[in-house]
């Protein structure tokens, strides 16, 4: 049961351009929602996590839009850089310590030079 | 700090045989996670310990896969025996269980599993 929906499977874009990622969830329980990027042979790391109370967060070149009626939140990616290029994870869980994170399917991102 | 260390990186082993992966969490870290990553998906928790309590092992196939955590720190994941789709990447993930979940886990490197 996938509860995290990730869009696009992949991405190419401009150096210098913005990258979009979009995810969708289900449950109107989750009220937590991080970005992990993940290097070829390495794990995820987070790259940053928003709150429901809160449109946007931004941080550096990051920025997560959250749209609560919507039960939508997407990633951009300001003058993207080549090492950039990685595969991005939207996940969502519900900020209790018995509940799991559950991930989107990823975002293959490659910028071009 | 030391991160999350995972051993080994790769195996590759014949199908019906058996395969162990080895997760040493960041130290002071209780809560201890396995995710299993197929190719070009999402990690998929597999088992989650709290100490040496596994607090969720819904999603473990317990036919093939069992795991340990016996002292609360590190942790052992088995596979016995293994099958071809057990092919993937086994995640260890750990977090240091504040009153308040904060969600960043910290993952090791994996351990990619090839099963010929």
């Amino acid at each position: 049961q996938q509860q995290v929906k990730q869009s696009p499977q992949s991405l190419i874009v401009q150096k210098g351009g913005i990258s979009i990622i979009n995810c969708a969830y289900e449950n109107t329980a989750f009220d937590y929602f991080p970005w992990y990027q993940q290097f070829p042979g390495k794990g995820p790391a987070l790259l940053i996590a928003i709150r429901p109370d809160v449109s946007e967060k931004k941080e550096g070149r990051f920025t997560i839009s959250f749209n609560k009626s919507a039960k939508q939140f997407s990633l951009h990616i300001m003058d993207s850089q080549p090492g950039d290029s990685a595969t991005y994870f939207c996940a969502a869980s519900r900020s209790r310590r018995d509940d799991k994170i559950i991930f989107g399917k990823g975002t293959r991102l490659h910028i071009l030079p | 700090e030391a991160g999350v260390v995972q051993s080994p990186r790769y195996k590759i082993i014949e199908k019906k045989q058996p395969v162990a992966f080895w997760c040493n969490p960041i130290s002071g870290h209780n809560t201890l996670y396995w995710y299993r990553q197929n190719l070009g998906q999402g990690p998929e928790l597999l088992i989650r310990y709290e100490n040496e309590e596994a607090v969720d092992d819904s999603q473990l196939p317990k036919d093939r896969f069992s795991a340990e955590r016996l002292k609360g720190v590190d942790s052992t994941l088995k596979i016995q025996p293994a099958e071809l789709g057990d092919s993937a990447v086994y995640l260890c993930a750990s977090l240091r269980s504040p009153t308040s979940f904060t969600g960043e886990l910290f993952f090791g490197e994996g351990s990619r599993l090839t099963v010929l």
